[in-house]
């Protein structure tokens, strides 16, 4: 049974630091891997999105790597700011069958302070 | 290009009633998938509709039920609402395994 795990559970930091959100699973069968933002109260934002084929995804001061064999994902977030305040939501999508369904960890809430 | 829009945002429901929650996928797409996430919990995957039928389904009980139009969009049903059914309702839309999923702003639900 796939399982995904997101470690800190919370994190706070001054602003300009870089900093790394971590997400591991426990199945390396996954057809992909996304990570999400969600603000207090809302939706999630797709951020990246890493094929089980590639390494990292990059978009703007995020950078997103995997390593299917050891089950791990990071998230880097340069140069912080108040704005990146928020919950950071990993998901991966099984390769078993034709699973559509993506399987969360339970987050990373991150404040950064000015 | 409009996202993925769900109705209502907000919901308050007493306990025994039955609610149904709406998604319009994101233009392009053609698979809708429905999520429950409790506060201060990841999301928990409680079914997918692709072309009108129930293709995939998480742990979820029969009290949950579903439906797919032909436009895409699609509506969530859930009879016999108990405190524990209260959360925010999560939509997402995609087309192909190899693309990423487009969530909406969610319904939040309070069953009282």
């Amino acid at each position: 049974k796939q399982e995904v795990t997101q470690i800190p559970a919370a994190l706070s930091v001054p602003e300009g630091e870089n900093l790394v959100l971590n997400c591991s699973f426990t199945d390396s069968a996954i057809y992909n891997l996304q990570w999400f933002r969600q603000d207090p109260g809302k939706g999630l934002t797709s951020l990246l999105l890493i094929q089980s084929s590639q390494r990292e995804q990059t978009s703007g001061r995020l950078n997103a790597s995997l390593d299917k064999s050891s089950g791990r994902s990071t998230l880097y977030i340069a140069a912080s700011q108040p704005g990146d305040s928020a919950t950071y939501l990993c998901a991966v999508r099984p390769w078993s069958g034709n699973t559509g369904k993506l399987i969360f960890g339970q987050g990373t809430t991150l404040q950064v302070k000015p | 290009d409009a996202g993925v829009t769900q109705s209502p945002t907000h919901l308050i429901k007493t306990r025994g009633q039955q609610v149904t929650l709406r998604c319009s996928p994101k233009s392009g797409h053609d698979t809708v998938s429905w999520y429950q996430q409790a506060l201060g919990q990841g999301p928990q995957f409680i079914f997918q509709y692709y072309e009108e039928e129930e293709r995939q389904r998480g742990n979820f009980p029969d009290r949950f039920s579903g439906h797919q139009f032909p436009n895409y969009s699609s509506e969530l049903n859930v009879n016999a609402l108990l405190l524990g059914d209260s959360a925010l309702y999560l939509c997402a839309s995609g087309t192909g395994a190899r693309y990423g999923y487009t969530f909406g702003s969610g319904t939040r639900l309070t069953v009282v």
